[in-house]
């Protein structure tokens, strides 16, 4: 799976838009990219999933580049429940045998009151 | 909505004692992942299994064993636990090979003293 690159931290005001980067430059024309969060003391929660089109769900936007080098998760209305941290992760379908998914360290967002 | 239930929330344990963590889902998924997470190397995968009696290694294998008797129970075994061991373990699980949307439990901390 191709290896993604996230700032460590961010933070947003409340109210505004979040705008979350991930860089993926090795990633290979079969490879998804996934958002997934973990707010504190819980398990990391799905939020959206792409391949090469900007997709929209009721949690985020997700705006993929046309090189699909890289990526931005956008909340566009950030609350203080968004205070988590978000990782960024790319792979490629599941196959037979091949059903790893690899988090790295994420992005802390913090939302300003 | 999928719930993974993972049997306890924080656990103390002893060097050199076996230690069993339990993971249920109840949604009839396929798949079921063992992660575990320390602070500054993000999530990182022990075993997954994609069937009953199936597993394979994840990244991280060594000093762990799991068992998947039944479709729906996931479990990890730490054959004999070390202090190196004390960290947060999540279980995660997905309804097939061709849906890669990971579904958590909200994890077990677990201490070796």
């Amino acid at each position: 799976d191709a290896k993604t690159t996230q700032p460590p931290s961010m933070d947003c005001a409340e109210g505004r838009a979040a705008n979350l980067p991930c860089n993926h430059s090795t990633i290979s024309g079969n490879e998804y990219v996934y958002w997934y969060r973990q707010i504190h003391s819980q398990g990391p929660q799905y939020i959206i999933h792409g391949l090469k089109n900007n997709e929209t769900n009721e949690m985020a936007s997700l705006i993929i580049t046309e090189d699909r080098k890289s990526s931005t998760l956008i909340l566009p209305h950030a609350t203080l429940r968004d205070t988590a941290v978000y990782y960024c992760i790319v792979r490629a379908p599941l196959n037979f045998g091949n059903e790893k998914l690899t988090f790295g360290t994420g992005t802390r967002l913090t939302i300003i009151p | 909505d999928v719930k993974v239930t993972q049997s306890s929330r924080y656990l103390v344990k002893r060097t050199g004692e076996k230690v069993f963590l339990e993971c249920v889902q109840d949604m009839d998924h396929e798949n079921m992942f063992w992660y575990r997470q320390d602070p500054g190397l993000g999530l990182r995968l022990i075993y997954f299994s994609y069937d009953v009696k199936m597993k394979e290694k994840g990244d991280i294998p060594e000093g762990y064993s799991v068992s998947r008797e039944k479709k729906e129970r996931f479990s990890l075994i730490l054959e004999s636990a070390s202090t190196n061991q004390t960290s947060m373990y999540l279980c995660a699980s997905s309804l097939s090979q061709h849906n890669e949307k990971l579904f958590f439990g909200s994890g077990t901390q677990l201490s070796v003293l």
